[in-house]
């Protein structure tokens, strides 16, 4: 199984920062690697996929890269609506589909 | 539009059942594999099983292998989720999800379309 590791936990930033999002594969996942953000109460919603491509209607200051095993989220200027949990999800080495545990993004 | 409406959670003792099912509507439902994904009360996410468009495809994380059983109904337009044998680590709301284009095929894994979920809780 691809175990994937998230860091940090938790970043405290405020509106405008920038935020860097890690998520590091126990193994190589190649460029299959997806990011959702999930608020809460909410389903999770779909960023980026497969490394780096945003999906519709995603705001271009959202971004993702890497590849092999070290993925990068970016978010380059927080709005008040970033502000939520984001988890990284590899569709490489499958069954399973694994999900990292999370980053929440939380107001400084 | 695009719906997914999940139903059957509920409380249920260690070692009981439950079947939940996905209502799907706004798609050609047999053109898109479905997916169950679960979420433990303040956890992360965790794939469950998956199910191709005709359903001869099914898939299972470890951990559920042997207990829960995928299967669609195509004339409903629904997929289920039967789960029999279970304990308290399965507590978690259950969204089903799909891709946003037609891919009768497992992959590309790539969830967009989600339900609402629904809450199962096993306990005595």
């Amino acid at each position: 199984e691809t175990v994937l590791t998230q860091s940090p936990a938790t970043l405290s930033l405020s509106p405008g920062d920038r935020a860097t999002l890690s998520c590091r594969a126990s193994q190589s996942v190649g460029g299959n690697l997806l990011w959702y953000q999930q608020k809460p109460g909410q389903a999770p919603r779909l960023l980026i996929y497969d490394t780096s491509n945003r999906f519709t209607g995603i705001p271009a200051r959202f971004s993702g890269s890497g590849s092999g095993t070290d993925f990068t989220l970016t978010i380059s200027s927080l709005e008040p609506e970033d502000f939520a949990v984001y988890y990284c999800q590899q569709r490489t080495n499958w069954p399973p589909f694994t999900f990292g545990p999370g980053t929440k993004v939380e107001v400084k | 539009e695009v719906q997914l409406l999940e139903s059957g959670g509920g409380l249920v003792q260690p070692g009981g059942s439950l079947r939940l099912s996905c209502a799907a509507s706004g798609f050609i439902f047999d053109s898109y594999a479905m997916n169950w994904v679960r979420q433990s009360p303040g956890k992360g996410l965790e794939w469950v099983s998956s199910i191709s468009g005709s359903g001869d495809t099914t898939y299972y994380t470890d951990s559920v292998k042997g207990r829960f059983t995928i299967s669609r109904d195509n004339s409903k337009n629904t997929v289920y989720l039967q789960m029999n044998s279970l304990r308290a680590e399965d507590t978690a709301v259950y969204y089903c999800a799909k891709r946003d284009v037609p891919t009768t095929a497992i992959q590309p894994f790539i969830l967009v379309d989600w339900g609402q979920g629904t809450l199962v809780t096993v306990s005595s």
